[in-house]
C-alpha cells in the first residue's frame, strides 16, 4: 500500500462549489504539505503543518483552507472553486530519522473548476 | 524573477550520451539542495540531495556552485528510463517549510 494517499485522484466540479481533497499517511511523519502545480510555474506550496496544532499559510493560500485532523491525515478545502484554481494538487510528507527534509508525495488530484 | 529558474528543455538526449543541465537559485542564505525526478502525470520522488563538495549516484552526478548560485546534474550513459522531468528544489536556511520548487528540465532520451 502506498504510504501517502490522496482522494480523490479526479474532480470535476463547477465555480463555486465547496471541495474537499483529503490526504493520509502511513509513514509516521509529523510534517505535512499541500502543493498545487501548473504548466511551467512548477509546485507551490499553498499550506504547510508540523504538527496537528500547527498550521501556516504558504505561497499561495488565498481561495484554500486546511485542517490537519490528526497527524496522518491533512485536509484542504476549496471553500468556493474558480476556475483559476484548476491544477494538479499533490500532499507531501516529511519527517522521521536521518534526512527529515525529504518531501514524500502523494499521487496526486487533478482538479477541474469548470 | 522567479526564485528557482531552471531551463525547460526538453533535452534530447540520444541513448548512452551524457546530459547536463543547470538550476539556479536568487537567495544566498539557500542551505538545502536537491533534484527530484517527475514522470508524466505522477508524484515526484527525490533523485538526490547535492552536497557542497558535489556528489555521484551512480550514473547521477549533483553539482553546487554557492558562488555562482546554481546547481547542475549530469546523467552519464543516458537509458530510455531516464526520460522524465527534473526538478530543482532550494530550501532556505530560514524557509524550514518553504521549499522551492524550479519549474522542471524535461529530458527525452532517445533510441
Amino acid at each position: 500500500d502506498a504510504d501517502v494517499t490522496q482522494t480523490p485522484r479526479n474532480r470535476i466540479t463547477k465555480t463555486g462549489k465547496r471541495i474537499m481533497l483529503e490526504c493520509s499517511q502511513t509513514k509516521g511523519h509529523d510534517r505535512m504539505y499541500w502543493y498545487r502545480q501548473d504548466p511551467g510555474l512548477g509546485l507551490r506550496l499553498i499550506y504547510y503543518s508540523f504538527d496537528v496544532k500547527d498550521i501556516n499559510k504558504g505561497e499561495i493560500s488565498d481561495g484554500y483552507s486546511v485542517s490537519r485532523q490528526a497527524q496522518a491525515k491533512f485536509s484542504l478545502s476549496l471553500e468556493s472553486a474558480i476556475p483559476n484554481q484548476t491544477a494538479l494538487y499533490f500532499c507531501a510528507t516529511s519527517g522521521g530519522e536521518g534526512r527529515t527534509d525529504t518531501q514524500y508525495f502523494g499521487p496526486g488530484t487533478r482538479l477541474t473548476v469548470l | 524573477r522567479k526564485e528557482v529558474e531552471q531551463d525547460p528543455g526538453p533535452f534530447n538526449v540520444p541513448e548512452g550520451a551524457t546530459v547536463a543541465f543547470n538550476c539556479t537559485y536568487s537567495n544566498s542564505a539557500s542551505q538545502s539542495f536537491f533534484w527530484y525526478r517527475q514522470d508524466c502525470r505522477k508524484e515526484p520522488k527525490l533523485l538526490m540531495s547535492v552536497y557542497s563538495s558535489g556528489n555521484e549516484d551512480g550514473r547521477f552526478t549533483a553539482q553546487l556552485n554557492r558562488a555562482s548560485q546554481y546547481i547542475s546534474l549530469l546523467i552519464r550513459d543516458s537509458k530510455l528510463s531516464d526520460s522524465a522531468t527534473y526538478l530543482c528544489v532550494v530550501i532556505s536556511l530560514f524557509g524550514w517549510g518553504k521549499l522551492q520548487f524550479g519549474a522542471g528540465t524535461q529530458v527525452v532520451v532517445t533510441p
